[in-house]
């Protein structure tokens, strides 16, 4: 079974400063996604970034960005320029390509910027 | 805005009752995903539906049961509900049944049960 472990339950950092979330992730399986789910005070979740396991590359968004290394296992999320409005819960989420496609979410990362 | 609708927002209901949870995906998406965010779980994979018919089955009580209707539209029902049953239950959707998409989530429905 798949598990995705987010070892940090509550961080800070100023605003503007730079942040990296981590998250680590069990499977044996080769080829799946990796997500990170911001959820605000509104409690929506809202996509921030996905990367494709079968891709070298780290995903990048504007301000966020991965560093995915495949062979530890290992998602972090790296927050540039932090904001005020990126203080959120972030859950990290593993899925598999082939047959079931629900997703694992880690425990989630609560992170607050300071102004 | 994700493009998937929920109703209700919010349901206070009590013990024993039966509830009835609403979510309509986004436009062409064909995959439903119901998932139960509580404080001591976290988030859990509930079940998914893809057009019409049930495709994974996760961590669901004998006591829920869903279903997707032909225009796509998904209703999630709990029955016999426990104080423990208080969460936020949220919908998601993506394009296909074994689709890498990407599931876009819903608003939720926060259930309180006294």
């Amino acid at each position: 079974a798949q598990t995705v472990t987010q070892s940090q339950p509550e961080m800070s950092v100023q605003e503007a400063e730079t942040v990296t979330l981590s998250c680590t992730y069990d499977t044996s399986e080769n080829n799946y996604y990796l997500f990170w789910y911001k959820q605000p005070p509104s409690r929506q979740m809202i996509l921030v970034i996905r990367q494709e396991a079968y891709k070298q590359q780290n995903a990048t968004e504007n301000r966020f960005s991965v560093n995915f290394q495949k062979a530890a296992k290992s998602f972090s999320l790296k927050i540039s320029d932090s904001q005020l409005g990126d203080t959120a819960m972030y859950f990290c989420a593993f899925m598999r390509i082939y047959n079931n496609n629900d997703m694992r979410f880690g425990a989630g990362t609560r992170l607050t910027v300071k102004p | 805005d994700s493009g998937v609708t929920q109703t209700p927002k919010h349901l206070i209901t009590a013990t024993g009752q039966r509830v009835t949870l609403r979510c309509s995906p986004r436009s062409g998406d064909l995959s439903v995903y119901w998932y139960q965010q509580s404080l001591d779980q976290g988030l859990q994979f509930l079940i998914q539906y893809y057009n019409g018919e049930e495709r994974a089955k996760g961590n669901i009580l004998e006591r829920f049961s869903a279903q997707q209707f032909p225009d796509l539209h998904s209703e999630l029902n709990l029955s016999s509900l426990e104080l423990g049953d208080s969460a936020l239950y949220f919908c998601a959707s993506s394009g296909g049944a074994g689709s890498t998409d990407t599931q876009y989530f819903g608003p939720g429905t926060r259930l309180t049960v006294l």
